[in-house]
């Protein structure tokens, strides 16, 4: 257990509507990530940050934005949420030295 | 570029050996492992590093292929915990120290009695 939630666990909204899904972090890692997992396409990475107010786009990052004010704070918002954006987001973090992720709990958002 | 994993799917009776295979078209620097049950996150199995050893912990094993920028997973005498979608995340050799993965589209394997 890397000490990370994620919140909420599960929405449902509207397609237009603004999201915000909010991943925390106990241990002071500086690298955090958000990936989506959908079927068929396994997990890709949406942003990524190396430090507060240190964030780069993943591959699967048009319609999303990050922030990152607090090490222990990551952000991703859904700034219209459409509903190619259902999905399970995850949230995960790299170990100090090494570039092995733990997972959060994982976030369930639906768009109709 | 996603790694490929095969096959895509397989299923086991308790105590029979299977074998997960991930290639990458590009030079890697590592090979991650990662187990993931429905409903649940991934959990980390284990890392394989360029010009490292094999790894193992329990019945459970993994190789590199450096040359052929391949790794290959080994489940042997399966147990019915072993059910789940295995996953690979590579990182290039270019990348290393980005503590980038890129993940292949898993493997389903399912243990049956």
């Amino acid at each position: 257990d890397a000490g990370i939630t994620q919140s909420p666990r599960h929405k449902v909204t509207e397609t237009g509507t603004p999201v915000t899904l909010r991943c925390h972090q106990t241990e002071n890692h500086r690298y955090m990530y958000w990936y989506r997992q959908d079927p068929g396409h396994g997990l890709r990475l949406i942003h990524y940050s190396y430090g507060v107010k240190d964030t780069d786009k993943g591959e699967v990052s048009d319609g999303y934005s990050v922030s990152r004010s607090k090490t222990e704070d990551f952000l991703l918002t859904l700034e219209s949420a459409t509903s190619s954006q259902t999905s399970v987001y995850f949230c995960a973090i790299s170990l100090a030295g090494t570039d092995t992720q733990y997972f959060g709990p994982g976030t369930r958002l639906t768009v109709l | 570029q996603q790694p490929v994993q095969s096959p895509q799917a397989v299923i086991l009776r308790e105590g029979e050996d299977a074998v997960i295979n991930c290639s990458s078209s590009k030079a890697l620097y590592s090979v991650h492992w990662y187990r993931q049950k429905h409903g649940e996150a991934p959990i980390f199995l284990m890392i394989l590093l360029k010009g490292g050893e094999q790894k193992g912990h329990d019945k459970i094993s993994a190789s590199f292929n450096e040359k052929k920028q391949q790794s290959s997973l080994y489940l042997t005498a399966s147990q019915l915990s072993y059910s789940g979608t295995y996953f690979c995340g590579t990182e290039p050799t270019g990348g290393a120290g980005s503590y980038q993965l890129t993940f292949g589209k898993g493997t389903k394997l399912s243990v049956i009695p």
